[in-house]
């Protein structure tokens, strides 16, 4: 079982629509979490960063980390198609190792 | 925020040469980079952890000898990879931590190789 499971989509949205990213991992041990964007022959940019559970928003983006379940989703309201990203998420417990997700492939359509 | 810079951003070079790439840390000095491969559509692999004045530490499966990575300063790390062949062209991007800053990494812009 991997760490982190992340569906790769691709996801395909109308513009405006509300956009639900999520990933799964095992690890009951994670504390920290991230959210990157990751633009076609780009670096992946850090987009949202939470530590523990509960939420945070940034504008029309919204983190959301339930430790319980072991999940973590990102929402993107009134998407624009400059969201048209890869997504990725990734956490750790402490130090150095990251695990990331595969990244979500989204399109949004004008 | 953190601004991690490669370059070169784009290289080809012939089959059996070297290529050398830059990272550098622009605005804060990072004691930890990290170095990742990515294929098309496919999610980042890690190469190599190096830390500023010792070793970097590979991951498994990645050629030390062929993927050479030097850390020598806290705001520059480089990755060289030695007679490269086709199957080296890839992505390459870099991250760095900022100490004592968020548990997290700073990725620079990437470095596509393409080996003739």
């Amino acid at each position: 079982q991997k760490e982190v499971e992340q569906d790769p989509g691709p996801l395909s949205v109308p513009e405006g629509a509300i956009v639900s990213l999520n990933c799964t991992y095992s690890n009951s041990a994670f504390q920290y979490f991230m959210w990157y964007r990751q633009y076609s022959r780009k670096g992946p940019e850090l987009l949202m960063y939470t530590y523990s559970s509960g939420n945070k928003e940034d504008g029309r983006f919204t983190a959301q980390v339930d430790k319980s379940s072991k999940y973590i989703s990102l929402f993107i309201r009134d998407s624009q198609p400059s969201d048209s990203a890869t997504y990725l998420c990734a956490m750790k417990v402490t130090g150095n190792q990251f695990y990331f997700g595969t990244g979500t492939s989204l399109t949004v359509i004008p | 925020g953190a601004v991690v810079s490669q370059h070169p951003s784009r290289v080809i070079c012939k089959s059996g040469t070297s290529v050398k790439i830059e990272c550098r840390s622009l605005d804060f000095q990072a004691t930890t980079m990290f170095w990742y491969r990515q294929f098309p559509k496919q999610s980042l692999m890690l190469m190599a952890t190096s830390n500023e004045g010792s070793k970097a530490t590979y991951e498994q499966g990645v050629e030390k000898d062929k993927f050479l990575i030097n850390h020598a300063s806290l705001t520059l790390s480089t990755l060289t990879v030695t007679s490269a062949h086709p199957e080296d062209s890839s992505f390459y991007i870099c991250s760095a931590r900022v100490p004592g800053g968020l548990e997290t990494q700073y990725f620079g812009p990437g470095t596509r190789l393409l080996v003739l």
